[in-house]
């Protein structure tokens, strides 16, 4: 069964910080994986897809990583803002498929 | 561009009220599902589309109705609400479906429903 597990599940930073959001996946074959930010009370906003060729791609302050061996891709937040407090949820698609899997999200806080 | 639009934000029903939540997107995309949101899960997909006339069942279809009679519309209808179904519902449209090797979901706002 297709799975995507997120960690941590929350996670409190202060302003200024930096952190590193993960993500696991079983999907398989695999295509694409992208990270989604959602602030409270609003829809996720793509902020960036990896590909299978790709292992790492920056969009300003957010990097992300993935390894396609281990199954695993991160999301770097540098010098976090408090406007980065928000569910970041990342969604895997198997190649071949028209479905998405979608994790639970972790949930940011950062405290001034 | 206004995007994906959804009415109402707010909606609370009683249990075996029905209702229709709304959802437009004024950009031309073809693709579009409804998916809900329930704490500590990731979004479920209930139904998608296509294209206009085309829809089809997701991971949670049971209790939802769809319809797609333009491409700019996608309405879901509970047919008799219950408190199972109370959740944040988002509706999302792409230029292609999920089979794209690089589509992107926009997602509307949302509707908060709650069922008494």
């Amino acid at each position: 069964k297709n799975q995507v597990e997120q960690s941590p599940q929350s996670l409190i930073i202060l302003e200024g910080k930096n952190c590193t959001l993960q993500c696991n996946y079983t999907v398989s074959p695999f295509s694409n994986l992208r990270w989604y930010k959602q602030d409270t009370g609003r829809g996720p906003v793509s902020l960036t897809i990896m590909t299978f060729s790709e292992n790492t791609k920056s969009n300003g302050r957010y990097t992300a990583t993935l390894d396609a061996d281990t199954k695993q891709s991160s999301l770097h937040i540098t010098a976090s803002q408090l406007s980065d407090s928000a569910s970041y949820i990342c969604v895997v698609r198997a190649s071949g498929y028209s479905t998405l899997t979608f994790g639970k999200g972790t949930m940011l806080l950062v405290s001034p | 561009n206004a995007g994906v639009t959804q009415t109402p934000k707010f909606q609370v029903l009683k249990t075996g009220q029905s209702m229709t939540l709304q959802c437009a997107q004024d950009m031309n995309h073809e693709y579009m599902s409804w998916y809900r949101q329930d704490p500590g899960m990731g979004l479920r997909l209930i139904h998608y589309s296509v294209g206009a006339g085309i829809t089809d069942q997701g991971e949670v279809p049971n209790g939802y109705n769809v319809s797609r009679s333009t491409t700019e519309d996608f309405p879901l209808r509970l047919l008799s609400a219950a408190p199972s179904q109370t959740s944040v519902y988002f509706c999302a449209s792409s230029p292609f479906g999920p089979a794209s090797s690089y589509n992107e979901q926009f997602f509307g706002p949302g509707t908060r429903l709650t069922v008494l």
